[in-house]
C-alpha cells in the first residue's frame, strides 16, 4: 500500500517553459538562503544562494528571488529542460548560528 | 575536486546489528554535519562537528546513535544495534567556517530488516 509520509507538491511544466518553485521560510532573523535540487537516488545538489540583503540573484537559467516581508522565495528556471526533473528544495540560515531548516521540496516534473 | 564522500552507498542489515556509515568532508571544510531524510520527516540534522569538535548532537535521535569524527578527514556515524526504523537515508555535509554554502555527500541509503 502507500506509504504514509510528506506528500510532496508536483509542479508539471511543458518543456522549454519557465518554472517557478515557491518557498515559505519560518524565521524573519534567517540571513542566508539555498536552494538545493535533488535527483532520485542522490545527494541534494547547490543551485544558488541569496543573503538577506538582497532581493534577487542570478544563476545560469536560474534566478532567486527573497521577499523578507513575507518570507517568500523562490526559485526560477528559465527554459527548463527534462534534467531539472527533480525535487527542489529551499533552506534557511537562522542568522549567527550553523543551523539551516530545510523545506519539505517541491517537485518538478518535465513533460516533454 | 571531489566532493563529500559516504560510504557506504548502500547497506541493509538485520535488526540488531550494528551499522557504521563514513564521510570524508571536502578538503579545507572545517564543518561537518549528519542529516537523515526520510519521507515521513525530510531532512533531519542528527548532529553538527566544528573543528573535529561536536558542538549540537541534539539531533541524535537515542543512544544507539553515536558519531566520531577523529580528524578532519574522517567521521563515522554509528548505529548500534540498528532497528527497522532507522532505516533512511543519512547524508553527510560540509562547509567552511565564513562561508555559508553546505555540501551534500550522495548519501548512505540503510535499510535495516
Amino acid at each position: 500500500g502507500e506509504s504514509v509520509g510528506l506528500h510532496l507538491p508536483t509542479l508539471s511544466v511543458q518543456e522549454g517553459d519557465n518554472s517557478i518553485i515557491n518557498c515559505a521560510y519560518s524565521n524573519s532573523a534567517s540571513d542566508y538562503f539555498i536552494w538545493y535540487k535533488q535527483e532520485s537516488g542522490k545527494g541534494p545538489q547547490f543551485i544558488i544562494d541569496i543573503r538577506s540583503n538582497m532581493d534577487k540573484r542570478q544563476g545560469q537559467r536560474v534566478t532567486v528571488l527573497l521577499n523578507k516581508t513575507v518570507k517568500h522565495l523562490s526559485l526560477q528556471i528559465a527554459a527548463t529542460q527534462p534534467g531539472d526533473s527533480a525535487v527542489y528544495f529551499c533552506a534557511e540560515k537562522y542568522s549567527g548560528t550553523y543551523k539551516y531548516i530545510f523545506g519539505t521540496g517541491t517537485r518538478l516534473k518535465v513533460l516533454a | 575536486d571531489a566532493g563529500v564522500i559516504q560510504s557506504p552507498r548502500h547497506e541493509v542489515t538485520e535488526m540488531g546489528q550494528e551499522v557504521t556509515l563514513r564521510c570524508k568532508p571536502i578538503s579545507g571544510h572545517n564543518s561537518l554535519f549528519w542529516y537523515r531524510q526520510t519521507m515521513m520527516r525530510g531532512l533531519e540534522l542528527l548532529i553538527y562537528f566544528n573543528n573535529n569538535v561536536p558542538i549540537d548532537d541534539s539531533g541524535m535521535p537515542e543512544d544507539r546513535f553515536s558519531a566520531k569524527m577523529p580528524n578532519a578527514s574522517f567521521s563515522t556515524l554509528k548505529i548500534q544495534p540498528s532497528e527497522p526504523r532507522d532505516s533512511a537515508v543519512y547524508f553527510c555535509a560540509s562547509s567552511s567556517t565564513g562561508k555559508n554554502t553546505i555540501y551534500f555527500g550522495e548519501g548512505s541509503w540503510l535499510t535495516v530488516v
